[in-house]
C-alpha cells in the first residue's frame, strides 16, 4: 500500500495521560499536514510541514499539542495531559508542493478520552 | 447549505439519477479548490480539484463548477449509485492551509 498510513488506528486513553499518533506520509511527498475532525465536522487543520520544517503551528489547539518531522518523512503529533475534549477523529495527510496541492489523506487515529 | 454541529445538510437521491451538492467558501483569495467523499470510518478520498482560473472541470461521473463571483462552488455526480453514499465536502486554500466545509451527506436509494 503506497497511500498515507497512520498508527494506530483507535485509541483509548484516561483523561490526562499523554499519546503520540504516527503518520506515514506518501513516500514521494514533500508537504505533511495533520488535521483534527469531530463527529459531523469537516477536518479542521492544525499544522503542516515541509520536509522537515514546521511551516505552520499557530492553529494547534493549545500547547499541549506538538508535531515533528525530523527527517522529513514520518511525522508524529503527540497530545500532553489529555482531556475529554480531545477526543476526535486525527487525520494526516500528505502532498507533493509544486504539483498542485491536492493532499491525500491517510485513514485517521480516533482518538477517545476517558 | 451551512450546519450547525451534528446537524449535516443531507440529499437523498434515487440511483442513477444525478446529484448537485453545493458549497459556499468565504476566503476570496482561495485558489484552489477540492471536493473529497468520505465514508465512515475512513479518511477523506480526492475526487477532484479545480482552480480558480477555471469555472468547470470534468472527470469520470463527476464535474466541479466554481463560481468566483458569489463564491459557490458545485459537485455534479452523473447517474448515482449506491457506492456514492458518503459524505461529500468542499475544501478551499491559498497555498497556506486547507479549509473544508461542514459536508453533505449523500444518500442513494436502490
Amino acid at each position: 500500500d503506497t497511500g498515507v498510513s497512520q498508527n494506530p488506528r483507535h485509541k483509548i486513553t484516561k483523561r490526562g495521560q499523554n499519546v503520540t499518533f504516527r503518520c506515514d506520509p506518501i513516500s514521494e511527498h514533500n508537504r505533511l499536514y495533520w488535521y483534527r475532525q469531530t463527529l459531523g465536522q469537516g477536518p479542521e487543520f492544525l499544522t503542516y510541514f515541509q520536509n522537515e520544517a514546521q511551516l505552520e503551528k499557530s492553529r494547534l489547539l493549545s500547547d499541549r499539542f506538538s508535531a515533528e518531522r525530523p527527517k522529513g518523512s514520518f511525522s508524529t503529533l503527540e497530545i500532553q495531559r489529555t482531556e475529554q475534549g480531545d477526543s476526535a477523529m486525527y487525520l494526516c495527510a500528505s502532498s507533493f508542493y509544486n504539483m498542485g496541492e491536492t493532499q491525500y489523506f491517510g485513514p485517521g487515529t480516533r482518538l477517545l478520552v476517558l | 447549505g451551512e450546519s450547525v454541529g451534528l446537524h449535516l445538510p443531507t440529499l437523498s437521491v434515487q440511483e442513477g439519477d444525478n446529484s448537485i451538492i453545493n458549497c459556499a467558501y468565504s476566503n476570496s483569495a482561495s485558489d484552489y479548490f477540492i471536493w473529497y467523499k468520505q465514508e465512515s470510518g475512513k479518511g477523506p478520498q480526492f475526487i477532484i480539484d479545480i482552480r480558480s482560473n477555471m469555472d468547470k472541470r470534468q472527470g469520470q461521473r463527476v464535474t466541479v463548477l466554481l463560481n468566483k463571483t458569489v463564491k459557490h462552488l458545485s459537485l455534479q455526480i452523473a447517474a448515482t449509485q449506491p457506492g456514492d453514499s458518503a459524505v461529500y465536502f468542499c475544501a478551499e486554500t491559498d497555498n497556506n492551509d486547507m479549509r473544508f466545509g461542514a459536508g453533505t451527506r449523500l444518500t442513494v436509494k436502490p
